[in-house]
């Protein structure tokens, strides 16, 4: 079956780069989006942003600045990479897969993960 | 931007119907998703496209969307249904998710 799996520093200091690799297993990267989900401790999901099947990227209006997302087919691998960390930027972040319907084809237009990872816990500390 | 709400918390008895809700501008003309977190878990999805069940959920789940409110329902609610729920939704290039619901079940 479909899994992912999170890996990367557990530790970052301020104002560096946070960054995680999500490998995907058990299906071809290619057909699929991809997206990165964070939780702040005690807090809810906050979606970070995707890349789709043609490598084109779509982010949170709140983080946009700071993030970029980026995928390797040949290592089924897709990357977070996050800027300018601070204090506030420390949770778990989730990989997904992201099903989605935006042709005019579609009932309606939607996006949706319907496979998460484990998830790995970044902390933001010096 | 758009935003989708949801009460903190919910409390049924064990097996009694639970209900929770979340509401957004003409949420109903947009399809609503259902995910279960449990602590210490990764959230796992639920309801999709308002009313659709992935393989492997239990059939005491359904969700409905009509309005400015969609609800996840679950009928016969067990002791390990005790979780976080969150509603999601897509709007203008933007994944979107609830606050999240704490169902405890007493």
């Amino acid at each position: 079956q479909v899994q992912l799996q999170e890996s990367g520093p557990r530790l970052v200091k301020p104002s560096e780069t946070l960054s995680l690799t999500c490998t995907v297993s058990g299906v071809s990267i290619s057909p699929y989006s991809w997206s990165w989900i964070r939780q702040s401790p005690g807090e809810g999901l906050e979606w970070i942003g995707y890349i789709d099947n043609s490598g084109s990227t779509n982010f949170n209006p709140s983080l946009h600045s700071r993030v970029s997302i980026s995928i390797d087919t040949s290592k089924s691998q897709f990357s977070l990479r996050l800027s300018s960390v601070t204090a506030a930027d420390t949770a778990v972040y989730y990989c997904a897969r992201v099903k989605y319907c935006n042709s005019s084809g579609c009932p309606g237009h939607y996006y949706y993960m319907d496979v998460w990872g484990k998830g790995t816990t970044v902390t933001v500390s010096s | 931007s758009y935003e989708l709400t949801q009460p903190p918390s919910v409390s049924v008895s064990p097996g009694q119907t639970a209900s929770i809700p979340c509401s957004g501008d003409k949420l109903g003309d947009k399809f609503a998703f259902w995910y279960q977190q449990k602590p210490g878990h990764s959230p796992v999805l639920v309801i999709s496209q308002d009313v659709k069940r992935p393989s492997g959920i239990p059939e005491r789940f359904s969700g409905s969307n009509s309005g400015n409110t969609a609800t996840l329902t679950i009928t016969g609610t067990q002791a390990m249904d005790e979780a976080v729920y969150y509603c999601q939704a897509w709007d203008t290039n933007a994944i979107v998710f609830g606050g999240g619901t704490t169902l405890t079940v007493l």
